[in-house]
């Protein structure tokens, strides 16, 4: 594709329910992270993978965030319990290599948890 | 993490004004971006700087890494409307990038 996509754009759920986060990178890109935007705040790092592992996980916040990238391509960030704190607008980026300054962006999922 | 302080928070200029706008951090990062994101957009690239010191320009917009490695500013000469945004400044350490509170700029016609 054109861009980084990501899907769904909006997500609303309820407290305590899972939820699955879709990111499909630039074609050919090695590099993907993921972020989390809080209202007023700066995108803050989660995780980042370099092809199918996950080189560093240290932006994590607990052990209910986990995320995959099984091909080395389209990556899921996956919620479990979620809680009210989750609310913010989760981005995914890709570089084409590891650490490449020039990061492109999806335009972000907005997860809204009641 | 790291804390990068940016200021002013928010900025309301006419359109034809300069604005400057700048991000300081208690670490020392060996490299300092700039950022533009548009309402419901992810951040887009504007300037990258590598060198203390170092003095950048990409069109209407300039930008400098300071000297202590710990803080940055960015210009913008002639303001435009489609200069509204929220700018971000982000440093680099290995492969992770630590992000700014950001700027808000308004500008009006």
């Amino acid at each position: 594709g054109a861009g980084v996509s990501q899907t769904p754009s909006n997500k609303v759920t309820e407290k305590g329910k899972y939820v699955e986060l879709r990111c499909d990178p630039i074609s050919g890109h090695t590099a993907l992270y993921w972020y989390r935007q809080s209202l007023g705040q700066g995108p803050e790092f989660l995780i980042y993978f370099q092809g199918t592992g996950a080189a560093d996980d240290s932006g994590l916040p607990n052990d209910r965030f986990f995320a995959v990238r099984p091909e080395g391509s389209v990556s899921t960030l996956k919620i479990q319990r979620t809680e009210r704190g989750d609310s913010a607008v989760y981005l995914c980026a890709s570089s084409l290599v590891p650490g490449m300054d020039e990061q492109f962006f999806g335009p972000g999922t907005r997860l809204t948890v009641l | 993490g790291q804390q990068l302080n940016q200021s002013p928070q928010s900025m309301f200029i006419q359109e034809g004004e300069d604005v400057s706008m700048n991000c300081t951090s208690s670490s020392i990062f060996n490299t300092w971006l700039w950022y533009k994101q548009d309402p419901g957009e992810g951040p887009v690239l504007l300037i990258a700087l590598y060198k203390a010191g170092e003095l950048t320009s990409n069109g209407r917009l300039t930008a400098q890494f300071g000297i202590t490695r710990k803080d940055s500013f960015l210009n913008i000469s002639a303001s435009i409307p489609s200069d509204v945004g929220i700018y971000f400044c982000a440093g680099r350490i290995g492969n992770q990038f630590y992000f700014g509170t950001g700027t808000s700029l308004t500008v009006i016609p």
